[in-house]
């Protein structure tokens, strides 16, 4: 099935410690997109990249990393940095306009 | 950059009455209005989208108007059913070329139907 695949679903980090979320998808897309959801506040953009070996930060990248090694796929590092890290992080590839999303990874720090 | 404000926050309607959604834009650029229902611990769904050259589309039960020149666009669901509970966001981009085309999302409405 073609679809983009966000593991692990549920995740514990300790503070201090940096995380990686991963994303994989096997739809061709070019464009990858990571979102972070808090309720009440929709979906924010982290980090983005439109082709591989190239990203640009979103509106609220302080304390995350990434990298677009392959088309594939587009890991995102929750850095030691991150203040407030406890969230629902979204992972999105883009054909042309339409945006899909993987399952979501739960982040929570212990 | 973009902003896209959605009202209301909840909403709750009894089953086969109609709900409306309504989202706000900010610039004028964006050209692409797409519509996403998320359940629990889900990620979100495109459910139906809209673009700048088109006023309205229909999708069986849900529907979506655009007024470009006031900034908003609202999305409509007639008959609901439980089934139709979840979270909805919309969201707004510039499919522009050379740009790189960003979603930017509303703050989500949360849509209960009761029976």
């Amino acid at each position: 099935d073609g679809g983009i695949t966000q593991s692990p679903k549920y995740l514990f980090r300790k503070e201090g410690q940096n995380v990686t979320l991963s994303c994989e998808q096997n739809l061709n897309h070019d464009a990858m997109y990571w979102y972070r959801q808090d309720p009440g506040q929709g979906l924010r953009l982290i980090y983005y990249s439109q082709i591989v070996n190239d990203f640009q930060k979103g509106d609220i990248a302080e304390g995350y990393s990434v990298s677009r090694e392959k088309k594939e796929s587009f890991p995102l590092t929750v850095t030691s940095a991150q203040k407030n890290p406890t969230a629902f992080y979204l992972c999105a590839s883009k054909r042309s306009t339409e945006a899909f999303f993987g399952q979501g990874t739960r982040l929570t720090v212990v | 950059g973009e902003n896209v404000e959605q009202h209301p926050s909840t909403l709750s309607v009894q089953e086969g009455d109609s709900a409306v959604i309504k989202c706000t834009y900010s610039d004028s650029a964006s050209n692409y209005f797409p519509w996403y229902k998320q359940e629990l611990g889900k990620g979100p769904q495109l459910i139906i989208d809209i673009r700048s050259n088109v006023g309205e589309k229909k999708d069986q039960r849900i529907a979506v108007t655009l007024n470009k020149t006031a900034k908003h666009f609202s999305l409509h669901i007639t008959e609901t059913q439980p089934e139709d509970s979840a979270v909805y966001f919309c969201a707004a981009s510039s499919s522009n070329t050379g740009t790189a085309s960003k979603l930017t999302f509303g703050t989500g409405t949360r849509l209960q139907v009761t029976l």
